[in-house]
């Protein structure tokens, strides 16, 4: 089955401890992206990946880092969280070429640091 | 950067009348325009998209104009049923095929009541 699958889904965590939100896509996606959902703000884009070893900042990239080492996997790092990164998180990939930019997403991470 | 609006955040209907929601964009360069529903709780899913060469898609009882000159895009809902009760979010983008730099709207809530 063609998915998307973040890990971990819940989170509660302290503010400072590092953590890695991972990301891994069985369809053989050139392109991923991380987004968060705030109330209100919609979506916004933290980093995308065009290929492996390729990656740029989105709108929101403060307080976030990622890596593309293999092209299934783009996680999200956050090395010192915040509690301004409470948030719901999303990953997603897309073919990079093609008559559809049709991303899809992953479930979701709730992220909730205190 | 692009900047998208997107009106109204809220939008309640009876069953059967028709939805309308509205988004505009700042980037003259943005080539294309999906909408993504998500559902409560759910991931956002590609529902329609269209590129700035056509004027008008449909698929079923959902449509999407573009208005290139005025720079807004609208999607419509006919016949609404409560099944189409959910969050959509309108995005743009420019490139050639993919997503890379999708800005999305920040969401409208639309909910049909019986």
């Amino acid at each position: 089955e063609a998915q998307v699958t973040q890990n971990p889904r819940y989170l509660i965590t302290v503010t400072g401890k590092k953590l890695t939100v991972t990301c891994s896509q069985n369809m053989n996606h050139e392109y991923m992206s991380w987004y968060r959902q705030d109330p209100g703000l919609g979506l916004r884009q933290i980093y995308y990946s065009m290929n492996v070893e390729v990656t740029d900042k989105g709108d929101v990239p403060e307080g976030y880092k990622v890596s593309r080492k293999e092209k299934r996997n783009f996680p999200l790092i956050l090395e010192s969280p915040s509690p301004n990164q409470t948030s719901l998180y999303f990953c997603a990939s897309s073919v990079l070429a093609g008559d559809t930019g049709e991303l899809f997403f992953g479930e979701g991470s709730r992220l909730t640091v205190l | 950067g692009e900047n998208v609006e997107q009106h109204p955040s809220t939008l309640s209907v009876q069953e059967g009348d028709s939805a309308v929601i509205k988004c505009t964009y700042s980037d003259s360069a943005s080539n294309y325009f999906p909408w993504y529903k998500q559902e409560l709780g759910k991931r956002p899913q590609l529902i329609i998209d269209i590129r700035s060469n056509v004027g008008e898609k449909k698929d079923q009882r959902i449509a999407v104009t573009l208005n290139k000159t005025a720079k807004h895009f609208s999607l419509h809902i006919t016949e609404t049923q409560p099944e189409d009760s959910a969050v959509y979010f309108c995005a743009a983008s420019w490139g050639s095929g993919t997503a890379s730099k999708l800005t999305f709207g920040t969401g409208t809530r639309l909910q049909v009541t019986l």
